[in-house]
Parts: structure tokens; C-alpha cells; sequence
């Protein structure tokens, strides 16, 4: 059974960094993109960006280009989202998510990790 | 960037209504659509990918359809399950739409 396994909730004081970790189960990531989804309380599904682990290519949507840094370690069957200069508007659950099916969209997600900024 | 646009925003519908949530993208996407169920505190749920195509598991009462700038997805028969908020998602460069929450009236 495919499972995307999250790190725990972080909580980070403003202008600090968190990085979130995506570990992979019953699933060769290798095979699509990873992408990595914010969620702020009580708002909507904002894409911020995907990694290809074959080769490592990023895509970033432009409001977080220049603060997020999505790595993979196929290695570990892990996918990591690193997001710098926290400031209270990036207290959000943060979901990875990919297509295994092969249909379109994103078929498995991680749980959410909440990490909230606050001084 | 694709923008995507879902009306209405707040759905109050009773158990058994048809409710049709509609999905606009600000250039041509084709086919490349896909709708999410959520609920709180949970991660969102493929509901329907390529504009019509029922993701495995899912009841036959969500149906999708459109092509092009303009899609909806239908559930033809109002199941108590079924309040949650919905998603549309364009694949070509992966944004969502604001949201639909189907309320009870």
C-alpha cells in the first residue's frame, strides 16, 4: 500500500527556516513528480512547487520563488520542502502529494504537517 | 500564470438536491482538470481527473464534464458525506481554484 509519511508539526519564530520531510512507503517515487501544497487556516490549496527525483528539476510557483527549496533523496525515499524568512503568513499545513495511478492530479498525499510562526 | 475560478463560493444544499459546482480557467487547459473533495483536518481526496474521468473508489453519484476554459462537477444526489469543500485543479502548471463548500441548508 502506497503511504506518504510526513515529520511532525514545527513551530518556528518568525524570519527562521523549517524544513518539512515526505518519506515514501509501497511506492518507487522515483517514477513522477512530488509536489508540495500550503493550506493556511481556514483558506484554500496553494501549489508552491514540484521536484522530479530522477534528475532533481524543480518548478516553483512564483510566490515562493527564492524562499522554497524542494529536494529528494531517493536513498532514503524521501522528498524534503524548505522554506525560509518565515513570516506569520506562512503558519499553514503543508501537504506533499503525487500521482501513482497514472490518470492525472494527485492521487496520494502526506498527512499535513502544521507549522506555525510565532514570536 | 493559469488562474482558476470555482462558483459559487458557499453551496447550502439538502440531503438528495443535485448540486453542480462550476470551474473556470483564465486560458485553455484542454482536458487537463481534476476535482478534490476535502473535509477538515484531512488531506483532500481525488475525486475526478482528465475533466470526466471517476477516480477508482468513487461513487457514481460525482460526475464531471467541460473542456477547454469551462468545467463542472455534479453530484447528482446529495449524500450526507458529501458536505465537505471542493477543489478544482488544472494540471498543466497545478494551481487549484478557491474552493466550493457544499453546506447543509
Amino acid at each position: 500500500e502506497v503511504q506518504l509519511v510526513q515529520s511532525g508539526a514545527e513551530v518556528k519564530k518568525p524570519g527562521a527556516t523549517v524544513k518539512i520531510s515526505c518519506m515514501f512507503f509501497g511506492y518507487l517515487f522515483s517514477d513522477d513528480y512530488i509536489h508540495w501544497v500550503q493550506q493556511a487556516p481556514g483558506k484554500g490549496l496553494e501549489w508552491m512547487g514540484r521536484v522530479n527525483p530522477e534528475d532533481d528539476e524543480t518548478i516553483y510557483a512564483e510566490k515562493f520563488q527564492g524562499r522554497v527549496t524542494i529536494t529528494a533523496d531517493t536513498s532514503r525515499d524521501t522528498v524534503y520542502m524548505e522554506l525560509t524568512s518565515l513570516t506569520s503568513e506562512d503558519t499553514a499545513v503543508y501537504f506533499c502529494a503525487t500521482l501513482v495511478g497514472g490518470g492525472g492530479g494527485f492521487d496520494y498525499w502526506g498527512q499535513g504537517t502544521l507549522v506555525t510562526v510565532s514570536s | 500564470d493559469i488562474q482558476m475560478t470555482q462558483s459559487p463560493s458557499t453551496l447550502s444544499a439538502s440531503v438528495g438536491d443535485r448540486v453542480t459546482i462550476t470551474c473556470r480557467a483564465s486560458q485553455s487547459i484542454s482536458r487537463w482538470l481534476a476535482w478534490y473533495q476535502q473535509k477538515p483536518g484531512k488531506a483532500p481526496k481525488l475525486l475526478i481527473y482528465e475533466a470526466s474521468n471517476l477516480e477508482s473508489g468513487v461513487p457514481s453519484r460525482f460526475s464531471g464534464s467541460g473542456s477547454g476554459t469551462e468545467f463542472t462537477l455534479t453530484i447528482s444526489s446529495l449524500q450526507p458525506d458529501d458536505f465537505a469543500t471542493y477543489y478544482c485543479q488544472q494540471y498543466n502548471s497545478w494551481t487549484f481554484g478557491q474552493g466550493t463548500k457544499v453546506e447543509i441548508k
